[in-house]
């Protein structure tokens, strides 16, 4: 079975800075697809960013990127001149694309920009 | 584009009742739709998956009889919540794949708060 695991339950960074939230997980699986999803206090989940496994390029969304390192199973995500918007909460998920495509989530990282 | 709607937002029944919650696709055809519950600050835990037209399938420990769900058409799924009890108020949320792209995107509903008295 798959596990995905966020060791960061929370962390803080000051605005304008860069912030590098972690992910690992666990898998036999060849092909999979890996996602960061944003939720803020609204409570509404937000993509934030996709990367496909079998792309060796790391996906990048404006101000956020990816660093994925598909032998360690590392998928982390960095934050560049981090806004106070960016404070949400953040998780990281997996997804085999066959069967149910249901979500493995990690646990989550806190995340507060200060001013 | 890729909107997904729940209703209600907030509801607050009385222990022993039962309680509907509305998941919708608006503008696109949901093959699947997922069904989540949240606890305050923790993750989100996958409760059961539907596929239009047919029987949901839940996750270990979930009680299929206490959450019923029923996916009728391509675009609306619904939770209900049968004999609710304190101990069901939670978070609950639903997700939706987009079946015309076959993406592998889920497009999450802004959530459920339910509340038992």
């Amino acid at each position: 079975a798959q596990t995905v695991t966020q060791s960061q339950p929370e962390m803080s960074v000051q605005e304008a800075e860069t912030v590098t939230l972690s992910c690992t997980y666990d898998t036999s699986e060849n092909n999979y697809y890996l996602f960061w999803y944003k939720q803020p206090p609204s409570r509404q989940m937000i993509l934030v960013i996709r990367q496909e496994a079998y792309k060796q390029q790391n996906a990048t969304e404006n101000r956020f990127s990816v660093n994925f390192q598909k032998a360690a199973k590392s998928f982390s995500l960095k934050i560049s001149d981090s806004q106070l918007g960016d404070t949400a909460m953040y998780f990281c998920a997996f997804m085999k694309p066959s069967g149910t495509y249901k979500y493995i989530f990690g646990t989550g990282t806190r995340l507060k920009v200060l001013a | 584009g890729a909107v997904v709607s729940q209703h209600p937002s907030w509801v607050i029944c009385k222990s022993g009742t039962s309680v509907k919650i509305e998941c919708r696709s608006l503008d696109f055809q949901a093959t699947t739709m997922f069904w989540y519950r949240q606890f305050p600050k923790q993750s989100l835990m996958l409760m059961a998956t539907s596929n239009e037209g047919s029987k949901a399938t839940y996750e270990q420990g979930v009680e299929k009889d206490k959450f019923l769900i029923n996916h009728a058409s391509l675009t609306l799924s619904t939770l209900t919540v049968t004999s609710a009890h304190p101990e069901d108020s939670s978070f609950y949320i639903c997700s939706a794949r987009d079946w015309a792209t076959a993406g592998y995107e889920q497009y999450f509903g802004p959530g459920t708060r339910l509340t038992v008295t």
